[in-house]
């Protein structure tokens, strides 16, 4: 059974970066597109941007200047870095599976909030 | 990029009752339409995808139609889990993006 799950820190400061990784267990991360998707307390899901596994990566435009998303296949973790944060990257960050060939996501992490505050 | 809006944003409706939730696109998606579940404090759940495929594991009760810009998820017979939030997703073009969701209570 595959298993997504995020860490990282729970509170990060006004104007520095957001890092949290994705680690995956249950099978092999050989033909995966790892997203990151983030939902802001009472709002939709937005989508930061994906990585596939050989490391080609597409961010949203909207974030692109400030993500980078990375893998470690050895490990089996997928990471996520957001610059210069603020309050309104306050969220729910959540990563998210989807199989080479497949349009959607069909497993996704527990999630992890993130606060932006000094 | 393209816009996805849901209708109604809020719906009470009863166990049993029969609901339809809307989910419209700014340009055309062909069938690169997914729906998910998700309730408080829990990730999304895929419900369906490319428009009208049931996930394994998701109850008949739920289907999915569409094609182009206009798509349709339907509960045919509600029951007290289904009373949760459900989004709508493009999955043709990035950036992938959501419709805002749509919150199904309890009447």
């Amino acid at each position: 059974q595959v298993q997504l799950q995020e860490s990282g820190p729970g509170l990060v400061k006004p104007s520095e970066t957001l890092s949290l990784t994705c680690s995956v267990s249950g099978g092999s991360i050989s033909d995966y597109y790892l997203s990151w998707i983030r939902q802001p307390p009472g709002k939709g899901l937005e989508w930061i941007g994906y990585i596939y596994y050989s490391g080609s990566t597409s961010y949203n435009p909207s974030l692109t200047s400030r993500v980078t998303i990375s893998v470690d296949t050895s490990k089996k973790q997928f990471s996520l870095k957001l610059s210069s944060v603020t309050a309104a990257d306050t969220a729910v960050y959540y990563c998210a599976r989807q199989l080479s060939g497949h349009y959607y996501f069909d497993y996704w992490g527990q999630g992890t909030p993130v606060t932006v505050s000094s | 990029d393209i816009q996805m809006t849901q209708s109604p944003s809020s719906l009470s409706a009863s166990v049993g009752d029969r609901v339809t939730i809307t989910c419209r696109a700014s340009q055309s998606i062909s069938d690169y339409l997914n729906w998910y579940q998700q309730k408080p404090g829990k990730a999304p759940k895929l419900l369906i995808y490319a428009t009208s495929r049931l996930q394994s594991g998701v109850p008949s009760r739920f289907s999915g139609s569409g094609s182009g810009t206009d798509f349709t998820l339907t509960i045919s017979s509600l029951q007290p889990e289904d009373f949760a939030t459900y989004c709508c997703q493009q999955n043709i073009n990035t950036p992938y993006t959501f419709g805002q969701g749509t919150t199904l209570e309890i009447k």
